[in-house]
């Protein structure tokens, strides 16, 4: 079974400065995605942005971006100039793509991230 | 495009009581995910269902929990005999049939249980 890990709980982080949240996952398999979910106070997950394991290239979504160490099981989140909007809870989460297994998401258990002035 | 819908957003049930759970997946998604959120914890998984088809239900206690999706109507997930371990976010999520990069999951704004 997969397992994905984000061992900050808490970060914070200055209006403007950038942050990066880590998370590690264990799987054997190949071919999988890997996403990092927002959860602000409304509790709505939003996604952020998405990694194919495939692609050596790592994903950017405009000031977000990530750091994918596939042989490490690495995937941390970059969030570049820092917005007081950017405070919530950050999930990283493991998707197979393997043919005949079932769609499911695993989640690490998050990290809030707080925003200061 | 509306998203996916969840209702009711806050739930309180009585011990003993049954809970049912709502959600209308996004236009044009016919896979839908339930998941729970116990306080200060991540999503878990419970199960997996395309219209008429439960996919995969490995993350779903064996008893007092079931789930449809119908083919006409939202998916419901129903919580019989509640208990206060029960009390937690249940998420909905939707996704397009196709497989591969395109398989994005969606997420309602979930339903709080609060079981008294």
């Amino acid at each position: 079974a997969q397992t994905v890990t984000q061992s900050q709980p808490e970060m914070s982080v200055q209006e403007a400065e950038t942050v990066t949240l880590s998370c590690t996952y264990d799987t054997s398999e190949s071919d999988y995605y890997l996403f990092w979910y927002k959860q602000p106070p409304s509790r709505q997950m939003i996604l952020v942005i998405r990694q194919e394991a495939y692609k050596q290239q790592n994903a950017t979504e405009n000031r977000f971006s990530v750091n994918f160490q596939k042989a490490a099981k690495s995937f941390s989140l970059k969030i570049s100039d820092s917005q007081l909007g950017d405070a919530a809870m950050y999930f990283c989460a493991y998707r197979s793509a393997e043919a005949g297994t079932a769609s499911k998401l695993t989640f690490g258990t998050g990290t809030r991230l707080q925003v200061t002035l | 495009n509306a998203g996916v819908m969840q209702n009711p957003r806050h739930l309180v049930r009585r011990r003993g009581q049954e809970a049912r759970l709502r959600c209308s997946p996004m236009k044009g998604h016919s896979h839908v995910y339930w998941y729970r959120q116990l306080p200060e914890e991540g999503l878990k998984f419970m199960v997996y269902l395309q219209k008429e088809n439960i996919i995969d239900e490995s993350g779903m206690p064996k008893e007092r929990f079931s789930a449809e999706f119908p083919k006409e109507g939202p998916s419901i997930l129903r919580i019989q005999q509640v208990v206060r371990g029960d009390s937690a976010a249940y998420f909905c999520a939707s996704s397009p049939p196709s497989r591969g990069a395109k398989n994005i999951q969606y997420f309602g704004a979930g339903t709080r249980l609060s079981v008294l």
